[in-house]
């Protein structure tokens, strides 16, 4: 067990739909990491969040969007959703502001139909 | 770009040194290489993180060159449950904004007995 949470594990939605994914970093760690990882594209790094603070960005849809909380906890929001969304998708947290020493949930799988 | 590569598959024997290597041309001085090991339906797992030269863990060793172009993951005596999917990631750095952290496309391990 990593100490990171996601929920849900499953989802299932229709194109054009709207969900969010939550992630509740270890304990302590003020970075989190948010990851899509599908079969043709491998792990992606969407974007990352520090003590409330986006960070980082990586290749995240405009139709994508993030935040973190004051309890750190932190929500990945999908719109529009496409049959191409469908993917696992991570969060990951660590202490530092920027690590690649970070700590993995076991995912959210979303398929969209 | 900012890319890292690494071979698809290996197989090895029970009991056997494996090396994978992964090449991140793009490197900068003060970015961070780490290795990552993923089972079907979980997050990736933290192994080893190193700058240069080598690091060793409880698990295995990281070799990296002078030009830090590269690197190898030694994994000394592997056994039937070290077969996994082990990425490379690397976080390069930006001018102006936070991190890129960018997986390779990661390498099957096959541990046959």
């Amino acid at each position: 067990d990593s100490g990171v949470t996601q929920t849900p594990k499953h989802l299932i939605t229709a194109t054009g739909q709207r969900v969010t994914l939550r992630c509740s970093p270890r304990s302590g760690d003020l970075s989190v990491y948010w990851y899509q990882q599908s079969l043709d594209q491998g792990l992606q790094f969407l974007i990352q969040y520090y003590n409330g603070e986006e960070r980082a960005k990586g290749n995240i849809l405009e139709r994508f969007s993030a935040q973190q909380f004051p309890d750190l906890h932190s929500e990945l929001n999908l719109s529009s959703l496409e049959l191409g969304d469908s993917a696992l998708y991570f969060c990951a947290s660590s202490v530092e502001t920027e690590s690649t020493e970070a700590f993995f949930g076991q995912g959210t799988r979303l398929t969209v139909v | 770009l900012a890319k890292t590569t690494q071979p698809i598959s290996m197989d090895s024997y029970e009991g056997q040194e494996v090396n994978i290597t992964c090449s991140h041309n793009n490197i900068a001085t003060n970015d961070y290489i780490t290795w990552y090991q993923q089972f079907p339906s979980q997050g990736p797992r933290f192994i080893i993180q190193g700058y240069k030269t080598k690091v060793t863990n409880e698990v295995a060793s990281l070799f990296i060159p002078a030009d830090r172009k590269s690197s190898t993951l030694s994994l000394p005596r592997v056994s039937l449950s070290d077969t996994a999917v082990y990425y490379c990631l690397v976080g390069f750095s930006r001018d102006n904004y936070g991190q890129n952290f960018v997986f390779g496309p990661g390498t099957r391990l096959s541990v046959l007995p």
